[in-house]
């Protein structure tokens, strides 16, 4: 079975910190994964994909995220956090037929 | 542009009334999704819609109603009979099978007063 586990409901780092949100899948057949943004009251917006070529994926708002096989992870990462980073952030897996599978989410905090 | 479209933003309903809440993209996309988000939850699938004329259930699609008439459009209708309504609904589309990302609408916010 296909599923996506997001370590950690809640991640807060200070301004100008590393920021790490963890994401582990599983699945039977090469993935395809991606990263999902959210802020209050909006829909999710695409941060990056990976689709099988580069298995480090540059996104959007200087994020980027490591696909390790042998580690079944694709976590998400930034060199340094600003204010506006502070938001709900959603890794995904294209699941069988038409579904793509969503893990819980982690609340990004950003403390001054 | 294109994108998707949801509408109306906020919605309110009364106890024991249907309301339908409008999906329509003009990404030529063929599969068709709504979600349901719970605040501080995650996204549950309640219907979704491979091409025209057809649909699947989801995981709650219990109390609700869609269509797909058109291609571009994929409204979903919450009825009475869905006890607990009040949510963050989002649409979704997708290419065919080709496609791999899925891309959301800004939501709409459904209360029942």
């Amino acid at each position: 079975a296909q599923s996506v586990t997001q370590l950690g409901s809640h991640v807060s780092v200070s301004e100008g910190a590393l920021v790490l949100l963890r994401c582990n899948y599983s699945s039977s057949v090469p993935p395809y994964l991606f990263w999902y943004v959210q802020y209050p009251n909006q829909g999710l917006q695409l941060l990056l994909k990976y689709t099988s070529a580069a298995t480090l994926v540059k996104g959007i708002n200087g994020f980027e995220a490591e696909f390790k096989k042998s580690e079944t992870s694709f976590h998400l990462t930034k060199p340094s956090a600003h204010m506006s980073d502070a938001a709900e952030y959603f890794c995904a897996l294209r699941g069988g037929g038409f579904k793509t599978i969503f893990g819980a989410g982690t609340r990004l905090f950003v403390k001054a | 542009d294109g994108g998707i479209t949801q509408s109306p933003k906020y919605l309110f309903r009364k106890e024991g009334q249907n309301v339908t809440l409008s999906c329509e993209q003009n990404l030529n996309h063929d599969a068709m999704y709504w979600y349901r988000q719970d605040p501080g939850q995650g996204l549950r699938l309640i219907y979704y819609s491979q091409i025209v004329n057809d649909f699947q259930k989801g995981d709650i699609a219990e109390g609700y109603s869609v269509s797909r008439e058109k291609k571009e459009s994929f409204p979903l209708t919450v009825t009475s009979a869905q006890k607990n309504p009040t949510a963050f609904y989002l649409c979704a589309s997708r290419e065919g099978h080709s496609g791999n990302t899925i891309y959301f609408g800004e939501g709409s916010w459904l209360t029942v007063v």
